[in-house]
């Protein structure tokens, strides 16, 4: 089985500042690993995803992702953040082969101050 | 090209009767996957259906059930509601071939209210 720890519940940052989001995951078998986003009584945006390759990946938004396998991480970041970028993130992990079944984070809810 | 599109948006019940929620995926989109959001429990996967079969299930009671259509439009029922059945219901939809894990495309929800 396969699960997602987001180390924070809630991020609050300054605009124009640097964020991370933190997303360590579990499991015994290969995944893809994924980064969503959530805007008030919206569905979900894929922000990016890691399939396989270069371990730092690049999404939508100015956001980028950084898989370490040893460490069974998948931290998000943005170098400078917008009030626009107010949301809930979510992390999730899904296997290669087999169900299609994504296994979420509890999400970090990342609130933009001016 | 639309995008996944969920009905009603909004539904409020009572203890003791059911729900049927729509889900039109993308076009030419053959899998279709339910998702419960609640703020307790996060976001937990309800069941997948392809061509008409359901091929994977979460664990949720059998008071929860899902159907696929041949155009791959799918109903989600909740029947004999309880309090706790409260949630954003989220459907996605994939392309459905065999490793079809690498990106899932969400509808808005359907957002249930039980009183």
């Amino acid at each position: 089985a396969q699960s997602v720890t987001q180390l924070d519940s809630q991020v609050p940052v300054f605009e124009e500042a640097p964020v991370e989001l933190r997303c360590n995951y579990s499991s015994s078998v290969s995944v893809y690993l994924f980064w969503y986003v959530q805007y008030p009584n919206q569905g979900l945006q894929l922000l990016l995803k890691y399939l396989s390759g270069s371990t730092l990946v690049k999404g939508i938004n100015g956001f980028e992702a950084e898989f370490n396998k040893s460490q069974t991480s998948f931290h998000l970041r943005k170098p400078s953040v917008h009030i626009s970028d107010t949301a809930e993130y979510f992390c999730a992990v899904t296997r290669i082969q087999g169900a299609q079944k994504l296994v979420f984070g509890q999400g970090t809810r990342l609130t933009i101050n001016p | 090209k639309a995008g996944v599109t969920q009905t009603p948006r909004y539904l409020i019940k009572t203890r003791g009767q059911q729900v049927t929620l729509s889900c039109s995926p993308i076009s030419g989109h053959r899998s279709v996957s339910w998702y419960q959001q609640t703020p307790g429990q996060g976001l937990q996967f309800l069941f997948e259906y392809f061509s008409e079969t359901q091929r994977n299930k979460g664990n949720f009671p059998g008071r929860f059930s899902g159907r696929q259509f041949s155009n791959s439009r799918s109903e989600m029922n909740v029947s004999t509601l309880e309090l706790g059945d409260s949630a954003l219901y989220l459907c996605a939809s994939s392309g459905g071939t065999t490793s079809t894990n690498e990106k899932l495309f969400f509808g808005s929800g359907t957002q249930l209210s039980v009183l």
